[in-house]
């Protein structure tokens, strides 16, 4: 069965700081998707990234990046020098082809970031 | 704004009442999710509509909901008989996609459900 498990609830630093977010998924497919996306309090869900099961490539996307380990099962999103407005709520998903469209999302990681 | 918008945006009703959700995707998308969030929770997806016709859906999706996209364009989600469970967030997605595999999928602001 798909899952995916964000094991921090809540994560709080001063700005600047570095921070990862965890992310590790269950699946039985070799073929899938994994996504994270975040929550502003204002609460429309935004995309961030998609990466498919075959590139294990890590991304770098401005102060974001990710980091993907298929041996681990994991999923990690780092943000580099944190700011107030990177708070929010960060959610991972998996998506597994063979199991449709459906993405299934972890219960999220509240980040809180300080000035 | 041609986001994916959602209306009404916050429905308070009695339990035992039908609602009913609108959902207006961006235009030039063909496919369509809507997906239920309560309090602490990830998003849980309930049914996914490629075009006009219903593909999947959840096993969430008990017998008192109902989604219809009627003309591949817009898409309404009514619960009847509404019970305090009900009260989440609903969210509609949309994205363009052919062939197998999830996309980047587009968000609305969700539509607040309260029942009493």
């Amino acid at each position: 069965a798909q899952k995916v498990t964000q094991a921090q609830t809540e994560i709080s630093v001063v700005e600047k700081e570095d921070v990862t977010l965890d992310c590790v998924y269950e699946t039985r497919d070799t073929t899938y998707y994994l996504f994270w996306y975040k929550q502003p309090p204002s609460g429309e869900l935004v995309f961030l990234i998609r990466r498919n099961s075959f590139d294990e490539q890590n991304e770098i996307s401005g102060r974001y990046s990710w980091n993907f380990q298929k041996s681990t099962s994991s999923f990690n999103f780092t943000i580099t020098a944190s700011q107030v407005v990177d708070s929010a709520v960060y959610f991972c998903a998996l998506s597994e082809v063979q199991a449709g469209t459906a993405l299934i999302f972890g219960k999220g990681t509240t980040l809180s970031v300080s000035s | 704004d041609t986001g994916v918008s959602q209306d009404p945006r916050h429905k308070i009703t009695k339990r035992g009442q039908n609602v009913t959700f609108r959902c207006d995707p961006i235009s030039e998308h063909n496919r369509l999710y809507w997906y239920r969030q309560t309090l602490g929770q990830g998003p849980e997806f309930l049914t996914y509509f490629q075009n006009e016709a219903q593909l999947e859906k959840s096993r969430l999706l008990s017998d008192r909901f109902s989604a219809e996209r009627p003309k591949g364009s817009f898409s309404t989600l009514e619960i009847q008989r509404t019970e305090q469970g009900d009260s989440a967030m609903y969210l509609c997605a949309s994205s363009f996609g052919q062939g197998s595999g999830t996309g980047e999928l587009f968000f609305g602001e969700g539509s607040r459900l309260t029942v009493l």
